[in-house]
Order: C-alpha cells, then structure tokens, then sequence
C-alpha cells in the first residue's frame, strides 16, 4: 500500500517569500499530481508529474523517482497562493493516493 | 471545453435518507472516480468507473454505490445517511491525467 507524507503540515509566509512543499511517497508510482484547493473545496490539478521538473508562472514541480520524492515550490508568493496543497500518486490502474495536504496562508 | 461538472453544489439531506449526487465527465474521458473529503480523513478513494464497469473500489460500506452510463456520466448513491458521511464528494474524469469537478458539499443532519 502506498503512503503519502507531505511536509510541512501548515505554513505561514510573507508576501514576496520562496515556498517548498515536499512529497514522500513509499512504493514506486506512474505519476504524481500536485492539487491546489481553495476555501469552496474545488480542486485544480497544477501539475502531472512522472519525471524531472515542469514550470508553470511562479510555481514549479520536481520529482525524484529514485528517492520517492516530490517538491512543489512557489516563488514570490502572493496572498491569492493561500489554499490547501496536495499531493496525489498513482500507479498503473490502481486508484490515487492522497497526501494529507499543507496548509499554505500567505499574508501580505 | 467543458470541465467536470457535478450537482448539485450542496445538499442538505436527515438521517437514514437516501442520496444521489452526479458527475458529468469531460467529453471522451471514460474514467469517472469519486473521492469523499473530511476534516479528519483528507481525501479518500470511494470507487472508479472505466466504460460502464467498475475497476477499482475503496473501502467503504455498501451503502455508497455508483454506476456510469453509456454516455460515460456517472451517479454515485449513498443509502440510509449516517452524520459522518457529511463531507465534501468530488468526483475526477481522467483520460491521461485526472480532471477534478467542484464537489457536492453533502451536510446529513
């Protein structure tokens, strides 16, 4: 069974602040989602990710296949950043697995 | 085009009645998943659907069920409502990645 651990759980930055939200996962995966959901619960998939890095605006994904591990970075943070992050595998057919999600508040 | 639709938005159902929440996919997906979302549990897999039939099923009670149709639509029904299955239900269509609707935000009272 794959577990998911993000880190960290909640965090608080300023305005203008570089942002890492890591990923561990624990069994090998076909790819790697990182979400962002906002108050209203409705969730945006940022990123699809299976190897390497992709960038799109301020935010940028990379991922370690070898070490099971993921981090989703946000540069020059903004209030509007402020949502729930989260992160999903998946393997083949089997269903995704979510992470628990950070917590992201960014005060202007 | 279209995204993942789902209705209704919010329902506000008693105690040990019945619900059915639907889930539009986005034009040739013909995967539809459900996931339900708490407070305490995060994101939690409920079942996928691929051509009609269902491919994978999470561990929930046999209360909850869903079906997909030809047009790859999906419904999925809770029966005899407990108060912890209040709880945001999303559903996601998936071709090669997945895309997720806005959730029926599901309040048993």
């Amino acid at each position: 069974k794959n577990e998911v651990e993000q880190s960290p759980q909640n965090l608080t930055a300023q305005e203008g602040e570089f942002i890492t939200i890591n990923c561990s996962y624990s069994v090998g995966i076909s790819a790697l989602h990182w979400l962002q959901q906002h108050p209203g619960g409705g969730i945006v998939s940022l990123f699809m990710l299976s190897s390497g890095k992709k960038k799109h605006g301020r935010l940028i994904a990379t991922i370690n296949i070898q070490e099971k591990h993921s981090s989703l970075h946000i540069t020059a943070s903004h209030p509007r950043d402020s949502a729930v992050y989260i992160c999903a595998v998946f393997s083949g057919n089997t269903p995704l697995v979510f992470g628990k999600g950070t917590r992201l508040s960014v005060i202007a | 085009k279209a995204g993942v639709t789902q209705t209704p938005r919010y329902l506000i159902k008693t105690r040990g009645q019945q619900v059915t929440l639907s889930c539009s996919p986005i034009s040739g997906h013909r995967s539809v998943s459900w996931y339900q979302q708490t407070p305490g549990q995060g994101l939690q897999f409920l079942f996928e659907y691929f051509s009609e039939t269902q491919r994978n099923k999470g561990n929930f009670p046999g209360r909850f069920s869903g079906r997909q149709f030809s047009n790859s639509r999906s419904e999925m029904n809770v029966s005899t409502l407990e108060l912890g299955d209040s709880a945001l239900y999303l559903c996601a269509s998936s071709l090669y990645g997945y895309t997720f609707g806005s959730g029926t935000r599901l309040t048993v009272v």
